[in-house]
């Protein structure tokens, strides 16, 4: 059964901080990577995408992809207090429609 | 552009009863999906229709589950009879053909929120 893990924190960073979120998944043949943002009641809001290996850079927002390692992350440069959510990671297969979720990461950036 | 529209926001009936979940994909996506979230699980794949066409069910859990996408435009989803353990907030997506994406970038809704008394 594919999974994808991610720590469920809470994270807390103090603003102006990088925060670091990180997820693990097991199908490796997991070809897509996709980060989202949700607030409390609100819809998954895609941040970015990745799918080739090494870092992919989009404002303060940086996707890193190892699939040796089958591990990718999210990094935010400057945390603000509106970073505040849970962040989703979800993978997808080659030719594959579905998104397999984590549970979530919730991120708590202090002012 | 208007996003994706899930309605009602929240329903709250009893253990047998049936409930219709309403989605309104972004106009010209020819792809929509319905995805559920039981507390303190992920989010889980429901099915994926392509125009009027189910393409995957996989995620179905089922057969009390229905889903229709009539003339490929809005999609409903039925649950009869209403169990406790399908309360949930089930989200609709939609995505455009990959061929113009490059990768499959689902826009959601903000979810419709099912409880089971």
């Amino acid at each position: 059964q594919k999974e994808v893990e991610q720590n469920s924190g809470p994270l807390s960073v103090p603003e102006g901080a990088i925060a670091s979120l990180n997820c693990t998944y097991s199908d490796r043949g997991s070809q897509s990577f996709f980060w989202y943002r949700q607030y409390s009641g609100k819809s998954p809001e895609l941040i970015m995408f990745i799918y080739s290996n090494g870092d992919k850079e989009d404002g303060r927002f940086t996707a890193q992809l190892n699939k040796a390692s089958q591990y990718v992350s999210l990094l935010i440069r400057d945390s603000q207090p509106s970073d505040s959510a849970t962040y989703l990671c979800a993978v997808t297969g080659a030719g594959s429609y579905q998104l397999t979720f984590g549970k979530g990461t919730k991120l708590s950036v202090i002012p | 552009e208007a996003g994706v529209t899930q309605f009602p926001s929240h329903s709250v009936i009893e253990k047998g009863q049936t409930v219709t979940l309403r989605c309104d994909p972004i106009s010209g996506h020819d792809n929509l999906y319905w995805y559920r979230r039981v507390m303190g699980k992920e989010i889980k794949f429901l099915l994926h229709f392509v125009k009027e066409s189910k393409q995957d069910e996989s995620g179905m859990p089922n057969n009390r589950f229905l889903a229709e996408r009539t003339g490929g435009t809005y999609s409903t989803l039925k649950v009869q009879p209403a169990e406790l353990e399908d309360s949930g907030v089930y989200f609709c997506a939609s995505s455009q053909d990959l061929r113009f994406s490059g990768a499959n970038v689902l826009t959601f809704g903000a979810g419709s929120r099912l409880t089971v008394l």
